[in-house]
């Protein structure tokens, strides 16, 4: 069952837009919500995270927004750059059991920024 | 400081075959976890390792298995290799009950 669902599954954005993706959960336990980074040929980057006790974080050209009562939250990239042509997963976790669960995985955004 | 480094890059097997993969943890970092990624697919949490205990583990059967070593380091052990075990295994390490993973770049086991 997959418990974290992200889209859309591919997204072409002209360079200097701004990029969105989505991710709903299902799990109300979980409490912590971090977006990774891949390029192809390498393991998961952390990018940004956040946790249920606000509704947006922002680090420089990323911003992470909550909505705790819809069990929902998504990434902005803006000013989108062709750097940033990548795959995004969100991810999910219930801090409170340790890790024992591990981190449950969205299934991926492949981004295109178009020069 | 180093990064998460795994060994080997790439490997294929054969069916019924067994596999060890390695990791080295980050520097500092006493937490190791092991995650799955199919093509096309995110991350599937396998097991963690602290103080070379098992504390956690997904969805994934017996013969899924691993050790951790007082130095930290970390082996991921694949017996009766199956076809649908081709997949880019991840090592993650982390400081304590950290959520903040530090991914190395995998090791691409192709089963034939």
């Amino acid at each position: 069952q997959q418990q974290v669902k992200q889209s859309p599954q591919s997204l072409i954005v002209q360079k200097g837009g701004i990029s969105i993706i989505n991710c709903a959960y299902e799990n109300t336990a979980f409490d912590y919500f971090p977006w990774y980074q891949q390029f192809p040929g390498k393991g998961p980057a952390l990018l940004i995270a956040i946790r249920p006790d606000v509704s947006e974080k922002k680090e420089g050209r990323f911003t992470i927004s909550f909505n705790k009562s819809a069990k929902q939250f998504s990434l902005h990239i803006m000013d989108s750059q062709p750097g940033d042509s990548a795959t995004y997963f969100c991810a999910a976790s219930d801090h409170a059991r340790g890790g024992a669960d591990g981190l449950t995985f969205g299934k991926g955004t492949h981004l295109i920024i178009q020069p | 400081e180093t990064g998460v480094t795994q060994s080997p890059t790439h490997l294929i097997k054969t069916r019924g075959q067994q596999v060890t993969l390695r990791c080295s943890s980050q520097s500092g970092h006493n937490t190791v976890s092991w995650y799955q990624q199919a093509l096309g697919q995110g991350p599937q949490f396998i097991f963690q390792y602290y103080r070379e205990e098992e504390n956690g583990r997904g969805n994934f059967p017996p013969r899924f298995s691993g050790l951790q070593f007082p130095n930290y380091s970390s082996e991921l052990n694949v017996n009766a290799l199956e076809l649908d075990d081709s997949a880019l295994y991840l090592c993650a390490s982390s400081v304590g009950q950290s959520e903040k993973l530090f991914f190395g770049s995998g090791t691409q086991l192709s089963v034939l």
